[in-house]
């Protein structure tokens, strides 16, 4: 595997199920983020985490549970969601916080019923 | 006010036709800006930055930036079929944190 992979690459779920995201970067970068993306609104960043450590948090909703063990693992765990979270969710790293060139996966499509 | 503004499109255009592609940003402490492109079903990926005013040229693509009227553009020469993707604006922050435009989405047309 090279570059940013994410599972599962599409998840359809119930607003009281519980469910994961998986990221996973090759690269050995030391920076990643979980970024949610709508049809025809701006790429919105929910999460920074440097060396495993999180860094910002952008007044994500709790039902939104990020999880660090290393710097190559990230994980999203999702429970309760709402119809309007119904997205693409995109893992990101780069060689460090705050780089300009972040290397994206192809992002989980997810459905809330 | 959204900081970064991008028309949402689609912009379709002929093969072989000079595309411009623009987004207009409200912080002038904004210094470096960068353009990522995405295919349909796949993430953004890099495809030109610049720091502060100017121009940078890469192959067919030229990015400009305008600070005195807080312009960003992304030029196409001799535009084929496999540009035709989504083209993504950004701005890095004080934080060191990217703000995005929403995409344009750009169709060539054989």
């Amino acid at each position: 595997e090279t570059g940013v992979t994410q599972t599962p690459r599409h998840l359809v779920m119930g607003m009281t199920n519980k469910k994961s995201l998986k990221c996973e970067q090759h690269l050995g970068h030391n920076a990643m983020y979980w970024y949610k993306q709508s049809a025809k609104k701006p790429l919105e960043l929910m999460f920074v985490y440097n060396f495993k450590e999180q860094t910002e948090n952008n007044s994500v909703p709790s039902r939104f549970s990020p999880e660090c063990p290393n710097s190559s693992h990230l994980f999203l765990h999702l429970h309760t969601l709402q119809p309007e979270d119904s997205a693409l969710y995109l893992c990101a790293s780069s060689q460090k916080r705050g780089g300009y060139e972040q290397y994206f996966g192809p992002g989980t499509r997810l459905t809330v019923t | 006010q959204k900081e970064v503004e991008q028309d949402p499109g689609p912009l379709s255009v002929p093969e072989g036709a000079i595309v411009s592609l623009n987004c207009t940003y409200s912080n002038s402490a904004f210094q470096y800006f960068m353009w990522y492109r995405q295919y349909s079903r796949k993430g953004p990926e890099l495809l030109m930055y610049t720091y502060s005013s100017g121009n940078k040229e890469d192959g067919r693509f030229t990015a400009q930036v305008d600070k005195s009227s807080k312009y960003i553009s992304l030029f196409i020469r001799d535009s084929q079929p496999s540009d035709s993707a989504t083209y993504l604006c950004a701005a890095m922050d004080s934080n060191y944190q990217l703000i995005w435009g929403a995409g344009t989405k750009l169709i060539i047309k054989p």
